[in-house]
């Protein structure tokens, strides 16, 4: 089946650095998607991408669909204290969305 | 939070017992999604509704059963719980749009399920 990878599981940076994480896979998506999930709550979407190429962004958030249609990247700059959490990406075809299974961010005051 | 509220939030349940989860959702969306989260495991799909009376199945819905008999209300039935149910469920909608932009997926706040 289909599956998303992201690596590292953990990242711990320091308060005002800039942080970029990648979702790779063998499979090819029409929607690329990425969420925040902070502990006790629902992933919320962050930043949605829906052409190959595409470049978001959202705030200090900047998200891009790769070419390929089989990746994508999201960057967060000048990382703050509320950033913690875990960062999930998810492809979608047709109705079924698939996800990777997140990396976990730490900042360092 | 586009208007989805999941119940109950918390349930503890023993071996064996029937359970239900209920989304709700307010804006007439079209498809809703349970999904289940574990550790080293992710977000993965139990089963999804197209439509009213219309669903299918995820890639773990063995133990899992759905309805959806109004638009707006999507449950989730574990027919005899067990321990490896334990979980946090998700309920999802799929937002739609005339073109690929607008069809995205927004949670819900999660059902927490204890199996004992």
């Amino acid at each position: 089946g289909q599956q998303l990878n992201q690596s590292p599981q953990s990242m711990f940076i320091q308060e005002g650095e800039d942080v970029s994480m990648n979702c790779t896979s063998s499979s090819i998506f029409n929607t690329w998607l990425w969420y925040k999930q902070d502990p006790g709550e629902g992933p919320v979407l962050l930043i949605a991408l829906y052409k190959a190429g595409e470049l978001t962004s959202n705030g200090r958030l900047t998200a891009q669909f790769g070419i390929t249609r089989k990746d994508s990247f999201l960057n967060i700059s000048a990382s703050i204290p509320s950033d913690v959490g875990i960062y999930f990406c998810a492809g979608r075809v047709n109705s079924k969305l698939t996800f990777g299974k997140g990396i976990t961010l730490s900042v360092r005051p | 939070d586009a208007g989805i509220t999941q119940s109950p939030r918390h349930k503890v349940t023993e071996t064996g017992t029937p359970v239900t989860l209920r989304c709700h959702q307010t804006e007439n969306h079209r498809y809703m999604y349970w999904y289940r989260q574990d550790p080293g495991h992710g977000l993965r799909l139990i089963h999804y509704s197209y439509g009213v009376k219309d669903t299918d199945k995820g890639e773990v819905s063995d133990g899992y059963s759905v309805s959806r008999s109004k638009t707006e209300d999507f449950l989730l039935t574990l027919e005899s719980a067990t321990s490896s149910q334990t979980s946090v469920y998700f309920c999802a909608i799929r937002t739609s749009g005339r073109a690929a932009a607008g069809n995205t997926i927004y949670f819900g706040e999660g059902s927490w399920l204890t199996v004992v």
